[in-house]
């Protein structure tokens, strides 16, 4: 079985400046890593996801995480967030035998201010 | 905008009602997820379907079932509705099995239960 743990519930953040969004897992076996965003009455947009290779992965809208083994992390980071930023964003973990079966954290919303 | 399409949109029942929710999954895929998200919180997995069986189980009493139809599309029942059932019901639609595509969300279905 997986979790997730976002460290944060909320972040405020201004116009241009940078954003981290933190994450940390637990698993017995390895794992996928996600990040996704939502706006508003909506569902779920995929920002970007690490399946293997290169522990930096990039995103739309300009994200990117860096996938850490030994600190069973995955944070997200903007180095520039805009107005358009703002909405509640969700890492999640799916072991490499569940392809499918998300497990999500609590979220963390993203409020940004000019 | 994705092709998973989630109906209705909103609707209220009482408790110790009965509801169905609809899922059509995007075009291609063999796999829907439906994952419960309360006010507040992360999505929650509820099941998974993949061509017409269930395939994994979230932690989720027995008056949650589903269904998949032999298009792929799945429907989502809850029976004795209860208040803690409101909630955001999401579903996803993917490629399993060995696949590692994306897994796409629809927009949701709004259940408030009064």
């Amino acid at each position: 079985a997986q979790s997730v743990t976002q460290l944060d519930s909320q972040v405020p953040v201004f116009e241009e400046a940078p954003v981290e969004l933190r994450c940390n897992y637990s698993s017995s076996v390895s794992v996928y890593l996600f990040w996704y965003v939502q706006y508003p009455n909506q569902g779920l947009q995929l920002l970007l996801k690490y399946l293997s290779g290169s522990t930096l992965v990039k995103g739309i809208n300009g994200f990117e995480a860096e996938f850490n083994k030994s600190q069973t992390s995955f944070h997200l980071r903007k180095p520039s967030v805009h107005i358009s930023d703002t909405a509640e964003y969700f890492c999640a973990v799916t072991g490499t035998d569940s392809w499918g079966k998300l497990q999500f954290g609590a979220g963390t919303q993203v409020v940004v201010t000019p | 905008e994705t092709g998973v399409t989630q109906s209705p949109t909103h609707l209220i029942k009482t408790r110790g009602q009965q509801v169905t929710l609809r899922c059509s999954s995007q075009s291609g895929h063999n796999t829907v997820s439906w994952y419960q998200q309360a006010l507040g919180q992360g999505p929650q997995f509820i099941f998974q379907y993949y061509r017409e069986e269930e395939n994994g189980r979230g932690n989720f009493p027995p008056r949650f079932s589903g269904l998949q139809f032999p298009n792929y599309s799945s429907e989502l029942n809850v029976n004795a509705l209860e208040l803690d059932d409101s909630a955001l019901y999401l579903c996803a639609s993917s490629l399993g099995q060995g696949s590692t595509t994306e897994a796409f969300f629809g927009q949701g279905t709004r259940l408030t239960v009064v």
